[in-house]
């Protein structure tokens, strides 16, 4: 079965750098690759998405990069500020089902 | 995401009851994902089911875990004779199914065995 990896598992960034978290996977039938931001206490809320027919996403300060030959991906912020500071999860599926999840990488955005 | 309902958002339970756990999804959503998350730890799949059917349940324990979704109501997942161990956070996720593969949480409930 599909499993995902990310790294790394703890991540301290000072405001206005940029913050870079990777996730690999190992089932090559996987073709959606959705970001989650989770607040302590709250719902996972979904961030960005991509398929695997592209390569690149972007959306404002947040990207997403897919390289699926070697079977990575990986999320991107910009300009991090301290509301950025949660636990992001990477997840992999196939067309929808069978989603497994990474597990989580902590993100502190310091002042 | 704010479609997605679950409840109770909180439940204590003594060691040997049932917990009865409820998912309302979006609207128009036909499929529903159940998660567990144990503190500081990540999401982990239980079983995915659509209306009337369970698509997949390899997450799920075979003692003591079942979950439904009938034609009419929300999904439940249901636990009986909880253990200390069961303690967690439990989110439901739907999503459209056919054609769209974004799914959305629900605020989850947090079961506590005492």
């Amino acid at each position: 079965g599909e499993n995902v990896e990310q790294h790394p598992s703890t991540l301290s960034v000072q405001e206005g750098d940029s913050a870079v978290i990777k996730c690999t996977y190992s089932d090559s039938a996987s073709n959606y690759f959705p970001w989650y931001k989770q607040e302590l206490g709250k719902r996972p809320q979904l961030i960005i998405d991509i398929r695997s027919n592209v390569g690149e996403k972007k959306d404002q300060r947040i990207a997403v990069t897919l390289n699926k030959t070697a079977k990575h991906f990986s999320l991107h912020i910009t300009e991090t500020q301290p509301e950025d500071s949660a636990v992001y999860f990477c997840a992999a599926s196939i067309s929808g089902q069978n989603f497994v999840f990474g597990p989580g990488t902590r993100l502190s955005v310091l002042p | 995401n704010a479609g997605v309902m679950q409840n109770p958002r909180h439940l204590v339970r003594r060691r040997g009851q049932e917990a009865r756990l409820r998912c309302s999804p979006m609207k128009g959503h036909s499929h529903v994902y159940w998660y567990r998350q144990l503190p500081e730890e990540g999401l982990k799949f239980m079983v995915y089911l659509q209306k009337e059917n369970i698509i997949d349940e390899s997450g799920m324990p075979k003692e003591r875990f079942s979950a439904e979704f009938p034609k009419e109501g929300p999904s439940i997942l249901r636990i009986q004779q909880v253990v200390r161990g069961d303690s967690a956070a439990y989110f439901c996720a739907s999503l459209a199914g056919t054609g769209g593969a974004e799914q959305y949480f629900g605020p989850g409930t947090r079961l506590t065995v005492t």
